[in-house]
């Protein structure tokens, strides 16, 4: 079935560890993207990517990373994790302009 | 102003009821227009989307844009205790690289 999985879907780190939020999707999409959502609050864009090796920051400002090395596969990285950083991460993917979200990352960074 | 407003609500109507859902945006560029619904602590997921201007229906939704006004409805009908989510509204960028959502509606069905 084609879908858009991301793991972990909770996690609860200390601060300065090095996390890595994962996004794959089976349906073959050329887009992928990354929000931040807060409580009460918008998605954010932070990053995107429209295809194998492109990475682009999007809107919001972020301290994360992310690498495209594979279609299925758009990874987030956080380097040393802050409690700034707590959040729901958002992994999405499209075609056209209708984007197909996963079920999200709750991070809580004590 | 922000590109996208929506009032947050919450939004408390009894079973059976018809919604309107609202919402303005700034940017007289925009031509695509999605709506989003989000189920607490979930992803959203895709309900409908509507290029420019008129009304798209789906079962019990309808998306209607005013473009003059630059304003958004989603309408539903015999609205049912499912319902029950965050609606959220999201043009796409004038680059079209991108969706801006707005904070989402809080909607409520009680049965």
């Amino acid at each position: 079935e084609a879908d858009i999985y991301q793991t972990p879907r909770y996690l609860v780190i200390g601060t300065g560890k090095k996390i890595t939020l994962e996004c794959s999707q089976t349906m073959g999409h050329d887009k992928m993207y990354w929000y931040q959502q807060d409580p009460g609050m918008e998605l954010h864009l932070i990053h995107y990517s429209y295809g194998v090796n492109s990475t682009e920051k999007g809107d919001l400002s972020s301290e994360s990373t992310v690498s495209r090395i594979r279609t299925e596969h758009f990874p987030l990285t956080l380097e040393s994790a802050r409690p700034s950083h707590t959040s729901q991460y958002l992994c999405a993917s499209s075609e056209t302009n209708e984007q197909f979200f996963g079920p999200g990352t709750r991070l809580t960074v004590l | 102003q922000k590109e996208v407003e929506q009032d947050p609500g919450p939004l408390s109507v009894p079973e059976g009821a018809i919604v309107s859902l609202n919402c303005t945006y700034s940017n007289s560029a925009f031509q695509y227009f999605m709506w989003y619904r989000q189920y607490s602590r979930k992803g959203p997921e895709l309900l409908m989307y509507t290029y420019s201007s008129g009304n798209k229906e789906d079962g019990r939704f309808t998306a209607q844009v005013d473009k003059s006004s630059k304003y958004i409805s989603l309408f539903i009908r015999d609205s049912q205790p499912s319902d029950s989510a965050t609606y959220l509204c999201a043009p796409v960028n004038q680059a079209g690289t991108a969706l801006i959502f707005g904070k989402g509606t809080t909607l409520s069905v009680s049965s």
